[in-house]
């Protein structure tokens, strides 16, 4: 799996959109990008994953460089609720698709 | 659905006992796995698998079993507790398709062995 890098920790204010970075430098081309978040020691919750293009679901949108060694999540309207621990992980796809957790980006959403 | 459970939501042991951690989903998955998640870290995968009677090792598997008998049980038994088990530990299942990559999680067991 592909080593990922995120910032430790991020503030937002809510209502504004919240843009959480990842470096995966040495993604190779047949990993995926997924997004998990973990609110409050609560189990992980899925939030969306991509492997080329940029993605968008109800809960938050996914833009991956062109040159797919970064890629950016971005909740647009965040709340006080998207308080949470959220987790880039690049591997490739595999049945099952047992990940690989990292320290993960912990995003403080402020009135 | 229920989705996935886990009991006990706490437990307290000694050293040197031995319990069993409970995991069930109803979601007919195939696939489902154990972490665990120490204070501040992210989370490790202990063992996973891929089917009934089909169970693999993930990255920390030591000193933890599994048995995979149905497809809806996946329990994750500690053979003789030691203080470097206190953990929070999560079960996940998933359905394994491509286009369905999401891993749906219990709510943990948080365990604390003195």
């Amino acid at each position: 799996d592909a080593k990922t890098t995120q910032p430790t920790s991020m503030d937002c204010a809510e209502g504004r959109a919240a843009n959480l970075p990842c470096n995966h430098s040495t993604i190779s081309g047949n990993e995926y990008v997924y997004w998990y978040r973990q609110i409050h020691s609560q189990g992980p919750q899925y939030i969306i994953h991509g492997l080329k293009n940029n993605e968008t679901n109800e809960m938050a949108s996914l833009i991956i460089t062109e040159d797919r060694k970064s890629s950016t999540l971005i909740l647009p309207h965040a709340t006080l609720r998207d308080t949470a621990v959220y987790y880039c992980i690049v591997r490739v796809w595999t049945a099952g698709n047992m990940l690989t957790f990292g320290g993960g980006t912990r995003l403080m959403v402020k009135p | 659905n229920a989705g996935v459970t886990q009991t006990p939501k706490f437990q307290v042991l000694k050293t040197g006992q031995s319990m069993t951690l409970q995991c069930a989903q109803d979601m007919n998955h195939e696939y489902m796995s154990w972490y665990r998640q120490d204070p501040g870290m992210g989370l490790r995968l202990i063992h996973y698998s891929v089917g009934a009677g089909i169970t693999d090792q993930g990255e920390v598997p030591n000193g933890y079993n599994v048995s995979r008998s149905t497809t809806e049980d996946f329990p994750l038994r500690l053979l003789s507790a030691a203080p470097s088990q206190t953990s929070v530990y999560f079960c996940a299942s998933s359905s394994g398709q491509m286009g369905q990559e999401t891993q749906y999680f219990g709510p943990g067991t948080r365990l604390l062995v003195l």
